[in-house]
């Protein structure tokens, strides 16, 4: 199985910051990661897909790099309703691992 | 226009069956490169990937959940299927069913459905 270690588990920025997430792959995962957020009592939502393509109604200062086996994920200028938890997805391989999750916090 | 729920039992007891039901619309699962997945979260917890069913029929598994795990559909009733056998309280979590498309993640997400293992 591919691991995915994501950092840091948990982040606190205070509006307008700009924040990043990594996940690295025990592999090469081919650019294949997802971004998803989370908010409590709600579903994932798919932010990011293929490394750094927004899905539609992604805002623009979401956004996301990288290649082989490291991959990160930033916010620029914080809002209020991006506190949430964020998941990295490789789907690279079988079996697909989420990484352990990171929770923004507003300072 | 995308959408899936999913439904299951509630509350069922150790060593029993759990069999879930994934509604959707806005797409069909005999449509080359679908797929509807299964994903469940434990409260608090992280997100864990358990099995995946194609529009040609193809399962995968995750490993991890050895035997337990059966994946099936009703493409005429846009309906996907995930059994988990002999469960126990580790797999008390939420449930969901995503959209999937071939080399494109989980891009669409029922609300998911709280599953509860207790005697």
């Amino acid at each position: 199985d591919i691991q995915m270690t994501q950092s840091p588990p948990s982040l606190s920025a205070s509006l307008g910051d700009k924040v990043t997430i990594t996940c690295q792959a025990s592999q090469n995962i081919n650019k294949y990661i997802a971004w998803y957020q989370q908010k409590p009592g709600k579903a994932p939502r798919l932010l990011i897909r293929y490394t750094s393509t927004l899905e539609s109604g992604t805002p623009s200062r979401f956004s996301g790099s990288g290649s082989g086996r490291d991959y990160s994920f930033s916010i620029s200028n914080v809002e209020s309703e991006d506190i949430a938890s964020y998941y990295c997805l490789q789907y690279d391989n079988l079996p697909y691992t989420f990484g352990a999750g990171t929770k923004l916090e507003l300072k | 226009q995308v959408t899936l729920k999913e439904s299951g039992p509630g509350i069922l007891q150790p060593s029993h069956t759990l069999s879930l039901t994934c509604s959707f619309s806005g797409f069909s699962l005999s449509t080359y490169g679908m797929g509807v997945s299964w994903i469940r979260q434990p409260s608090g917890k992280g997100l864990e990937w358990l099995a995946s069913i194609w529009w040609n029929g193809n399962t995968y598994n995750n490993p991890s959940l050895k035997s337990r795990l059966t994946v099936s559909k009703d493409t005429s009733n846009n309906q996907a299927f995930l059994k988990v056998t002999s469960v126990d309280t580790a797999d008390t979590a939420t449930y969901y069913c995503a959209h999937t498309r071939k080399l494109g993640g989980f891009d669409y997400w029922g609300q998911g459905v709280m599953v509860t293992v207790s005697s």
